[in-house]
């Protein structure tokens, strides 16, 4: 069975960024699949970040494309978010996430909150 | 991007009530829709996937109809496991994107 850690700095400074790594488990990365990233700020919906294909392909929320990379290594069985000049707006739980044959997003990390704040 | 729109946005309702969840998209997306259960604290967990398809592991009394622009989510009958926030998700093209939520309350 799959399983999604996220990790990364809980509190991160306006105008710096936000890097979050999500570990995989069960399962090899390079084998295929789409690996995404969801959010949800605290008391809201979810937002989907992007995704990316086992093969490097990216596709990314137009809202946030100019300030999001979504990378993934195979070496250590882990995909990446980096969101720069973060604000105030983007606090929130971040979730990454795994499609499954058809199943969008069948599992889940157990998400990270990150606060940006000085 | 293709906007999704729930409703309602919250529903109260009792132990054992059938219980409809509607979502519409902004245009065609085929049956390319997936519904998710959300409890606090907790991610989301899919449900429906394919407009119709039941996760596997998926009680039963959860089913999901509809295609192209109108959807449905139904709890035959209301346990008290279900009290919960649901979501509507189109993955027919890019950005993939959710709708606003309905949160289901105890009558």
């Amino acid at each position: 069975q799959v399983q999604l850690q996220e990790s990364g700095p809980g509190l991160v400074k306006p105008s710096e960024t936000l890097s979050l790594t999500c570990s995989v488990s069960g399962y090899s990365i390079s084998s295929g699949y789409q690996w995404g990233w969801i959010r949800q700020p605290p008391g809201k919906g979810l937002e989907w970040i992007g995704i990316i294909y086992h093969s490097g392909s990216t596709y990314y929320n137009p809202s946030l494309k100019s300030r999001v990379t979504i990378s993934i290594d195979t070496s250590k069985n882990q995909f990446s978010l980096k969101l720069s000049s973060v604000t105030a707006a983007d606090t929130a739980v971040y979730y990454c996430a795994r499609d499954g044959s058809g199943r969008p997003m069948a599992y889940w990390g157990q998400g990270a909150l990150v606060t940006v704040s000085s | 991007d293709i906007q999704m729109t729930q409703s309602p946005s919250t529903l109260s309702a009792s132990v054992g009530d059938r219980v409809t969840i509607t979502c519409r998209a902004s245009q065609n997306i085929n049956s390319w829709l997936a519904w998710y259960q959300q409890k606090p604290g907790k991610a989301p967990n899919l449900l429906i996937y394919k407009a119709s398809s039941l996760e596997s592991g998926v009680p039963s009394r959860f089913s999901g109809s509809g295609s192209g622009t109108e959807f449905t989510l139904t709890i035959s009958s209301l346990q008290p496991d279900d009290f919960a926030t649901y979501y509507c998700q189109q993955y027919n093209s890019y950005p993939w994107t959710f709708g606003q939520g309905t949160k289901v309350e105890i009558k």
